[in-house]
């Protein structure tokens, strides 16, 4: 049973355009996202995360929207770069079991110049 | 410093084989984890170690078996694996701050390779 969900494997955008990646959600006690980057042959690096309190958080270039009512959340990359490709993961815990991370399956980004 | 550091890089064993995999973090954090991942997959939870106890083992067979030696470092014992289990196996570690602003930094990761 996949609770964490990227339905799209790929994606493909312009440089210096915007690139939406998207998240769901079924397990309802989720409170705490967060997004990774994963470059081939490394460990993935943390982005970006929100907690089920807010509904936006940004940081930089990356800004990250959750609609509870809808489990769903989007991760927005503007201006996209090419040093951005990579396969990014959306992953999610709860209060009570904090430690115990459920990572999506992954949205390759690839950022054409 | 957000850096966690792995090795060896890559690894490979004979079925018969035992090896060890090593993580270590100067960051000050409590919780180290490890995971596993195949190709095209998400990262699994394998083990987490709080406070140099283990907190959770998701039922991973008994040819892995982990090790907290201080806060600082983890081990993961590797023993007569089978080719399956051929992997990316990643370290991460987090504050163990509490729900809703724990953040995990993983490592590089060990490539291992069963024959």
């Amino acid at each position: 049973d996949q609770q964490v969900k990227q339905n799209s494997p790929s994606l493909s955008v312009q440089e210096g355009r915007i690139s939406i990646l998207n998240c769901d959600y079924t397990n309802s006690m989720f409170d705490y996202f967060l997004w990774y980057k994963k470059y081939p042959a490394e460990g993935p690096t943390f982005l970006i995360s929100i907690s089920s309190i807010k509904d936006k958080n940004e940081d930089g270039r990356f800004t990250v929207f959750l609609n509870k009512s809808a489990k769903h959340l989007s991760l927005h990359i503007v201006p996209s770069q090419p040093g951005d490709s990579a396969v990014y993961f959306c992953a999610a815990t709860n209060s009570g079991g904090y430690q115990k991370v459920t990572f999506g399956t992954g949205t390759k980004l690839q950022v054409i110049p | 410093d957000t850096e966690v550091t792995q090795t060896p890089k890559h690894l490979v064993m004979g079925m018969t084989n035992k090896k060890s995999l090593k993580c270590e973090q100067h960051m000050g954090h409590r919780a180290m984890y490890w995971y596993k991942q195949k190709a095209k997959k998400p990262p699994e939870l394998m083990f987490v170690y709080s406070y140099e106890k283990l907190s959770i083992n998701e039922s991973v067979p008994s040819r892995f078996s982990p090790e907290c030696p201080n806060s600082s470092l983890l081990n993961l014992h590797l023993h007569a694996l089978q080719p399956e289990d051929s992997a990316l196996y990643l370290c991460a570690s987090s504050q163990a701050s509490g729900p809703l602003r724990d953040t995990q930094y993983f490592g590089p990761g060990t490539r291992l390779t069963v024959l």
